[in-house]
């Protein structure tokens, strides 16, 4: 593990069902991302939250992050069979201007 | 919309072969990243560049260099490939004190 922990590290669920993963991290950090990975292909980014928030939404998308438990959660509400792919949080420490990222959790939503 | 475009999708080489894997973004960006991916270890830093002609070494730098002569351009240089080097490489680019990446689609090594 690279100082974090993503879980699940495998979700399954059915179409139209809400989808959550949760990343922990050890760090003091100045904020945390969320980045999507479809199968053989590059990372997109999806949101950012920065330390000093609790809670972001983007469309079907809400993040939230709780700095005293060192954890974020990504929801994906009313999934989508194409919302299929690795989910990955990444890390910007305050020590540092690295992004750290996590192992990531493989998303597999059944039509 | 950004973009970078990394050479080659899929590299088969050999044992003890240099090879190289390019990189080259469109948006200006000064901060260049170069990560491998492997099962279970997720994302691991390579090296990285602020600038041109300048370098930093990230979390597993040996048996890479790399090269920046040109702003849009960041090369990964495998001196001599082996087979552990076989890997998922991503390229990323990003503004400076931009908090987000911009990757490109990555290149599928096989070190025979």
């Amino acid at each position: 593990s690279q100082q974090g922990e993503e879980d699940p590290q495998a979700l399954s669920i059915q179409e139209g069902e809400n989808a959550t993963m949760n990343c922990s991290y050890k760090t003091s950090i100045n904020n945390l991302q969320w980045y999507r990975q479809n199968s053989g292909r590059g990372l997109v980014h999806l949101i950012l939250i920065r330390s000093n928030e609790r809670e972001k939404h983007s469309g079907r998308l809400r993040v939230t992050l709780d700095t005293s438990k060192k954890s974020s959660s990504l929801l994906i509400t009313a999934s989508r069979a194409a919302d299929t792919a690795s989910y990955f949080c990444a890390r910007r420490e305050t020590s540092g201007s690295r992004l750290t990222f996590g192992e990531g959790t493989q998303l597999t939503v059944n039509p | 919309d950004v973009k970078v475009t990394q050479s080659s999708r899929y590299l088969v080489k050999r044992t003890g072969e240099k090879v190289f894997l390019e990189c080259v973004q469109d948006m200006d960006h000064e901060n260049m990243f170069w990560y491998r991916q492997d099962p279970g270890l997720g994302l691991r830093l390579i090296y990285f560049s602020y600038d041109v002609k300048m370098k930093e070494k990230g979390d597993i730098p040996e048996g890479y260099s790399v090269s920046r002569e040109k702003k849009e351009r960041f090369s990964l240089i495998l001196e001599s490939a082996s087979t552990n080097q076989t890997s998922m490489y991503l390229c990323a680019s990003s503004l400076p004190g931009g908090e987000k990446l911009f990757f490109g689609s990555g290149t599928q090594l096989s070190v025979l």
